[in-house]
């Protein structure tokens, strides 16, 4: 059974800097594309990115700038960085196996974390 | 910019069948690329539910089916139960975007 388990600093101030990793228990890591989406209190989910096994990213354009998202294959990890938080940063991320642009969508999720960014 | 449009309620009693319709572009839907349907409990992560237009995951039941016609896509739940009450997103590729779009999400109440 593919688990997902997640985690990185909940609470940050403007201007700090996102951090979150994920590590995937079961199944192969080789072969997939590993996501980050997020999703603001009350509103549906943002894509925030993706990432291939062997380390091709793609991002969503309107937050290229300032995502990072890494891979570390010998520890089955992939990690998120958001660069210049700010309040509208605020919301739960979660990891996630697949492709969301692919045929086969995304179909396993970490548990998710709630980040917030106030000061 | 086109986004992906879904009502932002439906509602049916047990038993019933309801259908969720995810209105999208030329750019999106209307392309051909994959339209995959989520369905959330409140406080959980999503769950595919639907990938590649109308097919389900293993565990999924078949009350659940997906289907894409022009630049429009809907899931349909027949036999409605008590614990489909959620709230389903259907999410696709938009060229124009270059990246993954998500629907503003459908909360569906089981009367």
């Amino acid at each position: 059974q593919v688990q997902l388990h997640q985690w990185g600093a909940g609470l940050l101030k403007p201007s700090e800097t996102l951090s979150l990793t994920c590590a995937v228990y079961g199944g192969s890591f080789r072969g997939y594309y590993w996501s980050w989406i997020r999703q603001p209190p009350g509103k549906g989910p943002e894509w925030i990115g993706e990432i291939s096994h062997s380390g091709s990213p793609n991002y969503n354009p309107s937050l290229k700038s300032r995502v990072t998202i890494s891979v570390d294959t010998s520890n089955n990890q992939f990690s998120l960085k958001l660069t210049s938080v700010t309040a509208p940063d605020t919301a739960v991320y979660y990891c996630a196996r697949g492709s969301a642009a692919g045929p086969r969508g995304v179909d396993y999720w970490g548990q998710g974390n709630l980040v917030t960014v106030s000061s | 910019q086109c986004v992906l449009t879904q009502p932002p309620s439906v509602s049916g009693a047990p038993g019933q069948r309801v259908t969720i319709s995810c209105s999208g572009c030329t750019s999106n839907i209307g392309t051909g690329y994959d339209v995959h349907w989520y369905q959330q409990i409140p406080g959980t992560a999503p769950k595919l539910l639907i990938y590649g237009d109308n097919n389900r995951p293993s565990g999924v039941p078949d009350r659940f089916s997906g289907s894409k016609s022009g630049t429009s896509a809907s899931l349909a739940i027949t036999g409605l139960q008590i614990e489909d009450e959620a709230d389903y997103y259907c999410q696709s590729y938009d060229s124009s975007l270059s990246g993954v779009i998500f629907g503003g999400g459908t909360k569906l109440t089981v009367l």
